[in-house]
């Protein structure tokens, strides 16, 4: 199946810095989102990024689909950035699958 | 903005018992999944679901689950005799009405225990 590995694991930020998280997938995929964990356990979708670049305030995305990556990049780090960052992707062959990463925990410092 | 809502928030149930969680999916959508996610672990994949039948679902979705939509409305996962190790966060989402270029839309999630 196909394989999602996301870099750093781990990352901590002084707030105001800029950061790129990513995201490499193993295999042609048919959609791909990044989402936001919160404290609360809630899962917020960042951004629904098969392919292209999208920008949303301090937050932007791109994949590159025919390279089979995709890249969150986050400006001006807030403290309620904190949190852990999940890339998933859907392959829609017959049946349909998601497969997420194991994520990226990023904790902002005031 | 339309939104998947799922019940109960926090499910706490003895070893061995049944239990049943429930969603309530966008209402146009028409494809629907189960993701499980232990404390500290990342979220994994359990089933999904569209026109009424399993489409795929993984090596953890074994013969003690089962999903169900038993109206226009609800989408349900069942657990049968539940285990230690099912104590987990479990998200439902729903996707849709077209086949592709669709985003998952994710609930709340149910949190269970089991003691």
């Amino acid at each position: 199946g196909i394989q999602v590995e996301q870099s750093p694991p781990d990352l901590i930020l002084q707030e105001g810095a800029n950061s790129t998280l990513r995201c490499n997938f193993s295999d042609s995929v048919n959609n791909l989102q990044w989402f936001h964990q919160n404290p609360w356990g809630q899962l917020i979708n960042l951004f629904y990024i098969p392919s292209g670049t999208k920008q949303n305030g301090r937050l932007s995305a791109t994949t590159v689909a025919t390279e089979r990556y995709s890249l969150l990049y986050i400006s001006s780090s807030q403290t309620t950035d904190s949190g852990v960052y999940f890339c998933a992707v859907e392959r829609r062959t017959g049946g349909f699958k998601t497969i997420f990463g194991a994520g990226t925990r990023l904790f902002v410092k005031a | 903005e339309p939104e998947v809502t799922q019940t109960p928030s926090h499910q706490v149930t003895q070893m061995g018992q049944e239990v049943i969680l429930r969603c309530v999916p966008i209402s146009n959508h028409l494809y629907f999944y189960w993701y499980r996610q232990i404390l500290g672990q990342k979220v994994e994949f359990l089933v999904s679901f569209y026109n009424n039948e399993i489409s795929e679902k993984s090596e953890i979705f074994d013969d003690q689950f089962s999903v169900e939509r038993p109206d226009g409305s609800n989408f349900t996962l069942k657990i049968r005799s539940t285990k230690l190790e099912d104590s987990a966060m479990y998200f439902c989402a729903s996707s849709g009405p077209g086949y592709s270029n669709q985003p998952q839309h994710f609930g709340d999630g149910t949190r269970l225990s089991i003691l």
